[in-house]
């Protein structure tokens, strides 16, 4: 089975605009999840999805968003970028059914300017 | 509150010795548990987990977790350190709230580094 991928895999953004990440989950995984890691804060949870709907939010303002489509690919969306929102963006889906464990992609490193 | 810590932000070992990173959590009732490793530039990987069972997991590429519920501890052990096992390390822990949903809680993790 292919594993979780993240497009792209680099993303230089200037302060203001807004970027779109997209994720596929593993096939058969109905659950994605994302998290920004950094230096400083280390992972932290953003949102999860499952079966199209957002099951659980993490503690991030409201410009930063996302969705899943009916095939379970998810996107997540940051508008008006901060320099602080300079990070890695890691996916992950997982299969409920197998003790919860999460497989992640290999991120996209996100760079504002 | 906190859920998950990871004591040492760095863990130094010589190759051929053993390694132990270490990992302790507060949540109530049973906990699932989670190990995952991180190399640079790429995203996290799956080692281990403990649900129920033997207190000693088993996992990949020779790690190895014991779970103490009297310590509340889960620390990832491995015989012998190899070089390539520099990374670094994430303890996690699922954790269910009101409503019914539920998160994977990760530590902040901890860089081990094996020496030659």
């Amino acid at each position: 089975k292919a594993g979780v991928t993240q497009t792209p895999r680099y993303l230089i953004k200037t302060r203001g605009q807004q970027v779109t990440l997209s994720c596929s989950p593993i096939s058969g995984h109905r659950s994605v999840s994302w998290y920004q890691q950094t230096p400083g804060q280390g992972l932290q949870f953003l949102f999860e999805y499952f079966s199209e709907t957002q099951r659980n939010k993490g503690n991030f303002p409201g410009r930063f968003s996302g969705r899943q489509f009916s095939n379970s690919r998810s996107e997540m969306n940051v508008s008006t970028l901060e320099l602080g929102d300079s990070a890695l963006y890691l996916c992950a889906s997982s299969l409920e059914d197998r003790g919860y464990e999460q497989y992640f992609g290999p991120g996209t490193r996100l760079t504002v300017t | 509150a906190q859920s998950v810590a990871q004591p040492e932000d760095q863990v130094n070992v010589a190759e051929g010795n053993p390694l132990t990173v270490k990992c302790t959590y507060s949540v109530s009732g049973n906990p699932y548990l989670f190990w995952y490793v991180q190399y640079p530039n790429r995203g996290l990987q799956f080692l281990l987990k403990y649900i129920t069972g033997d207190n000693l997991v088993k996992g990949s590429y020779g790690f190895e977790a014991e779970f103490n519920k009297s310590q509340t501890s889960f620390h990832l052990k491995k015989p012998s350190a190899l070089v390539s096992d520099s990374a670094l390390y994430f303890c996690a822990v699922r954790r269910w709230f009101s409503g019914g949903y539920n998160k994977l809680i990760f530590g902040a993790g901890t860089r081990l580094a094996v020496h030659p």
